[in-house]
């Protein structure tokens, strides 16, 4: 089987950095994604980890040790918009299943 | 227009209705997939689909059954819906390489009285 967790909450001030943090079981492990879902809307894809270490894109920055199997998503210089739910999910049974964590709520406050 | 749409968007039926939900797709993806959002409980993974000729049980798959028409059409249907299959379901497509991107449609919301 295949589980995931992540803390279900977090709340910082704008301008903060904020990390979440996701471990993972799975078999045949292929890598780790992170998405996005603001309220009533879909996820959108954030960043996606094969490899170990960390990925940057733009504000956002995510990280995998595989031998750990652990993550983290980065965000820096928080902003109002980034107050939603982050997941993190994995490719599982090489590649053939993909899943997702609980979720993380983001909250940021002025 | 969306790449994956995904009909109805809201859906109010009664108990022991048989109930689909379609999702059709233009981004050329073979990887089809649906799942069921309930609060707290993040998306979980109902049935999958790699092609026409191939369907798998995710980690939730009682009481529902897809059916992969085409290429790009992938349905979901609750043969007897019951109230605790009130939730928010999405479809999602990738390509066959290990992006790790998935793109959803924007949600059918079902509610079973």
């Amino acid at each position: 089987g295949q589980s995931l967790e992540q803390p279900s909450e977090v709340t910082a001030v704008e301008g903060a950095i904020v990390q979440i943090n996701c471990t993972y079981q799975t078999s045949g492990f292929y890598g780790l994604s992170w998405y996005q879902q603001h309220d009533g809307g879909a996820p959108t894809f954030l960043s996606y980890n094969a490899l170990d270490g960390l990925e940057e894109t733009g504000r956002f920055s995510s990280f995998l040790s595989r031998s750990d199997s652990y993550g983290y998503l980065l965000l820096q210089e928080l902003q109002m918009k980034d107050s939603a739910s982050y997941f993190c999910a994995v490719d599982d049974n090489y590649g053939q299943n993909f899943v997702f964590g609980p979720g993380t709520r983001l909250s940021v406050l002025p | 227009d969306a790449d994956v749409t995904q009909t109805p968007r809201n859906r109010i039926t009664k108990t022991g209705k048989r109930i689909m939900l379609e999702c059709s797709q233009t981004k050329g993806h073979d990887r089809m997939y649906w799942y069921r959002q309930d609060p707290g409980l993040g998306l979980r993974l109902i049935y999958y689909s790699f092609d026409v000729k191939d369907i798998n049980k995710g980690e939730i798959s009682d009481g529902y059954s897809v059916s992969r028409q085409a290429q790009a059409k992938f349905s979901l249907s609750l043969e007897s819906a019951i109230p605790n299959q009130t939730a928010l379901y999405f479809c999602a497509t990738r390509t066959g390489e290990n992006t790790g991107e998935l793109f959803f449609g924007e949600g059918s919301r079902l509610t079973v009285l």
